[in-house]
């Protein structure tokens, strides 16, 4: 089966600039999540979708993030503006739903590079 | 928070050995992901034990859980240079929402 696709996989912008990160999840999969990686640290969870509704976005810097899953199947996630610290890998992820209270495997794309200079 | 704390943060080991490494968390789970991370195959999932399992193999893996302690341990026999990478706990619990700590990192040497 086709893996998670993620694109761009290479970025590099401004600050103060706008940028967008575009994610196709397996196919059937209900939950998606966005995951910041700073350079030396684990995944971050910035936001997690079931279908097209937003599960957790507690971690999501609102006043510069927005991330949204039309149809309950692509992703978007969008930063404007860029400071120097959003400078990471983005990775988007998505799984199926196993069962009620229990979790399956989290299926991840390769991520796209962010720059900000 | 729902996070597990990987030790030790790096482990160097020679090709052939044994590595193991631990997770502790806090909180109550559903169940415990091992996930690894390398420049070539970027982040996939490793293994999956849940709540009532004690101990799950998988290959070359063994994983072993202590809900009573709070903690997991992971076993890579026979390692191979293409076992180097970043190995992360996952806890889980009814949200499915998967957190990473800052994992362990495991270079294997010829």
């Amino acid at each position: 089966e086709a893996g998670v696709a993620q694109s761009p996989r290479y970025k590099i912008i401004e600050k103060r600039q706008s940028v967008a990160f575009w994610c196709n999840p397996i196919s059937g999969h209900a939950t998606l999540y966005w995951y910041q990686q700073i350079l030396g640290q684990g995944p971050k969870l910035l936001i997690q979708f079931q279908n097209n509704g937003v599960v957790d976005d507690s971690q999501l810097p609102k006043d510069r993030f927005s991330a949204e899953r039309l149809k309950g199947v692509d992703s978007t996630l969008k930063i404007q503006p860029a400071k120097l610290e959003d400078s990471a890998v983005y990775l988007c992820a998505s799984s199926a739903r196993g069962t009620p209270g229990l979790n399956t495997e989290a299926f991840f794309g390769q991520g796209t590079r962010l720059t900000v200079v | 928070s729902q996070q597990g704390e990987e030790d030790p943060q790096a482990l160097s080991i020679q090709e052939g050995e044994n590595a193991t490494m631990n997770c502790s968390y806090k909180t109550s789970i559903n169940n415990l992901q091992w996930y690894r991370q390398n420049s070539g195959r970027g982040l996939v999932h490793l293994i999956l034990i849940r709540s009532n399992e004690r101990e799950k193999h998988s290959g070359r893996l063994r994983v072993t859980l202590d809900t009573s302690k709070k903690s997991s341990s992971l076993l890579i026999t026979a390692s191979r240079a293409a076992d180097t990478a970043s190995y992360f706990c996952v806890l889980t619990g009814t949200a499915s929402k998967l957190t990473f700590g800052t994992g362990t990192r495991l270079q294997v040497t010829l």
